[in-house]
């Protein structure tokens, strides 16, 4: 069964920092991009990054670009994204998404997200 | 960065009835559009890609049309499992992002 598998979200400081993991299981992890999709409580969906299967290529958003580092190794069918000096706003479930077909054709398969909290 | 529209917010329908949701891109991305569907506590589904090809194991009843700068999703005939939010996503232009949603609730 195809399958992602978040965890390393919690309850942390404003300016703190969080690694968050995706393990990937059923498919050839290194063939395809991963992406972090957040959603805040109540809100919608935010793309916050992506990296290429051999992961030579990344993109950020900008509400999150010098703070939070996306990264992965193949060996161990793993996805992370370091999180760091966080705010308030990045209060959300992360999501960890594969890219159907290189990095076009939407997000086909999701886990079931992480929930970071950013409170004092 | 290319803000996707979705209309209405809230769409009021009955079972069996059809259901046309609508999403607006401010600049062209091309056929490059997907829809998801998403339930309370669950994480997003697939539902369309490529503006009208349907995911591995979507009925038939849910179907995408457009091109460019205005999409529509619809749905056929509403069946009790299909009353969730729905967002449509543009993957032609980096960032990737998506409009604000479409609750779909029963009338």
């Amino acid at each position: 069964e195809v399958q992602l598998l978040e965890s390393g979200g919690g309850l942390v400081q404003p300016g703190g920092s969080l690694r968050l993991s995706c393990a990937a299981s059923g498919f050839t992890f290194s063939n395809y991009a991963m992406s972090w999709v957040r959603q805040a409580p109540g809100k919608g969906l935010e793309w916050v990054s992506v990296l290429s299967g051999g992961s030579a290529t990344t993109y950020y958003a900008d509400s999150v670009k010098g703070r939070f580092t996306i990264s992965r190794d193949n060996s161990k069918n793993t996805l992370y994204l370091q999180v760091n000096s966080l705010r308030a706003d990045d209060t959300a479930v992360y999501y960890c998404a594969r890219h159907s077909g290189n990095f076009g054709k939407g997000f086909d398969i999701w886990g079931q997200g992480t929930l970071v909290t950013v409170s004092s | 960065e290319i803000v996707m529209t979705q209309s209405p917010a809230t769409l009021s329908v009955s079972p069996g009835e059809r259901a046309t949701l609508s999403c607006r891109a401010s600049q062209s991305v091309s056929s490059n559009l997907a829809w998801y569907q998403q339930k309370p506590g669950q994480a997003p589904r697939l539902l369309i890609y490529d503006t009208s090809t349907r995911a591995t194991g979507i009925p038939a009843r849910f179907s995408g049309s457009g091109s460019g700068t205005e999409f529509t999703l619809t749905i056929s005939s509403l069946q009790s499992e299909d009353f969730a939010v729905y967002y449509c996503q543009q993957y032609n232009n980096w960032p990737r992002t998506f409009g604000q949603g479409t609750e779909v609730e029963i009338k």
